[in-house]
């Protein structure tokens, strides 16, 4: 069946450091992939996605990801933390593409210590 | 141009009693999905409709749960009666169709800022 894993509910970085947030899912095709974010008091808003090309995606707020086939593989990344990154992130695949589903992982809450 | 929003944001009701959450998508999208977060899980699937219909209502957990969406406009969301389980953050997502639809395409799902729904 396929699944969405997100490593780390919790991730903790200091101000200015990498930030990493990781996503494996598991499907033998590659699918459609995205990460979104939720601020407090907020609804998830759209960070990034990867649907064909270049693996390497590009998305709001200085954050890209890149799609890695054979690690099955979307992490989060963004060189240097800020302190208004604190927040909720998600990855989640459409696995069927078209209009179908969304699949979450299960969120991991990124801190920022100043 | 107006989001997806939803109403209320915030719901607190006894267990057994009923409650309606309503989702207006953005207006031309004619995909609309439920989703729920029960506290600490992931963010799940309940249905989507297409217009009026409903084309995947996989995910919803039991019969106490009710969507509808008359017209093909906003849609609703009952729950009846509500049991403790039910707590969580309830979204809605909205989508334009995409034609043809199948593995060469996809959809961008806009979400609006959920409901969180307390059942004491």
């Amino acid at each position: 069946a396929q699944s969405v894993t997100q490593l780390g509910s919790h991730v903790s970085v200091s101000e200015g450091a990498l930030v990493l947030l990781r996503c494996n899912y598991s499907s033998s095709v590659p699918p459609y992939l995205f990460w979104y974010v939720q601020y407090p008091n907020q609804g998830l808003q759209l960070l990034l996605k990867y649907t064909t090309g270049a693996t390497l995606v590009k998305g709001i707020n200085g954050f890209e990801a890149e799609f890695k086939k054979s690690e099955t593989s979307f992490h989060l990344t963004k060189p240097s933390a800020h302190m208004s990154d604190a927040a909720e992130y998600f990855c989640a695949v459409n696995f069927f593409g078209g209009n179908e589903k969304l699949t979450f992982g299960t969120g991991t809450r990124l801190t920022i210590i100043p | 141009e107006a989001g997806v929003t939803q109403f209320p944001s915030h719901s607190v009701i006894e267990k057994g009693q009923t409650v309606t959450l309503r989702c207006d998508p953005i207006s031309g999208h004619d995909n609309l999905y439920w989703y729920r977060r029960v506290m600490g899980k992931e963010i799940k699937f309940l249905l989507h409709f297409v217009k009026e219909s409903k084309q995947d209502e996989s995910g919803m957990p039991n019969n106490r749960f009710l969507a509808e969406r008359t017209g093909g406009t906003y849609s609703t969301l009952k729950v009846q009666p509500a049991e403790l389980e039910d707590s969580g953050v309830y979204f809605c997502a909205s989508s334009q169709d995409i034609y043809p639809s199948g593995r060469l395409s996809y959809n961008e799902q806009f979400f609006g800022p959920g409901t969180r729904l307390t059942v004491l």
